[in-house]
């Protein structure tokens, strides 16, 4: 089975820090991507990666950045991190996008 | 432009009861794909079903079953004798060929009372 591991399950960080969350996967997938989910919103693109040191920015990338230096890891970058990015994220990996995502766990990020 | 649509933002029902979950899409292209994931309360989507827009069988798994309408651009999902366990957020999504990523509706939380 493919898996999709997101390296923190909760996490609480202050304002103004630089926050790194971190996803790697086992499959040998092209592409992977990051989501924000917030309620009444579903899921919203941040950024994906077709391959290695390769990003395009997705509908909400405004205060993140990515970095996919390694085919297998993808990490999201908040380089000042604020209130209103409290949120849960989650990455998803994928062969191509007709056979779908495989999810991680999540990371629930509170910014106090 | 791709759009997929779950207009149910919460359902509730008591145990044992059936309950549809229903999810319309947009596209232009003629061949797409449409998924249903599962979000438990433990946060990972789980992926339930695929179907590609050739296929319009109706689908059965166990208690779920699918019922794909090109006609009404719709790809509704039924639980029947619903239990507890069904308790999470559903998320129907569209993905075109050549596309890499999906277009997810806004979900459906589903509640099941004992």
């Amino acid at each position: 089975d493919v898996k999709v591991t997101q390296s923190s399950r909760y996490l609480v960080k202050r304002t103004g820090e630089k926050v790194f969350l971190e996803c790697v996967q086992d499959m040998d997938h092209e592409n992977m991507f990051w989501y924000r989910q917030d309620p009444g919103l579903g899921l919203r693109l941040i950024y994906f990666s077709y391959d290695v040191k390769m990003k395009e920015k997705g509908d909400i990338p405004e205060g993140y950045s990515v970095s996919r230096e390694k085919k297998e890891r993808f990490s999201l970058i908040l380089e000042s991190a604020s209130t209103n990015q409290t949120s849960m994220y989650l990455c998803a990996s994928s062969l191509e996008g007709i056979r779908g995502y495989t999810f991680g766990s999540g990371t629930r990020l509170t910014v106090v | 432009a791709q759009k997929v649509t779950q207009a149910q933002t919460e359902i509730s029902v008591v145990e044992k009861e059936d309950v549809t979950l229903d999810c319309v899409y947009e596209t232009r292209d003629t061949t797409y794909y449409l998924f249903w994931y599962k979000q438990p309360p433990s946060g990972e989507l789980v992926f339930l079903i695929r179907r590609n827009s050739f296929d319009e069988q109706n689908e059965i798994s166990g208690r779920y079953s699918w019922n794909f309408q090109k006609s009404t651009s719709s790809f509704n999902f039924t639980i029947t004798a619903s239990q507890v366990v069904d308790s999470a957020v559903y998320f129907c999504a569209l993905s075109e060929v050549g596309a890499q990523k999906l277009v997810f509706g806004q979900g459906t939380r589903l509640t099941i009372n004992p």
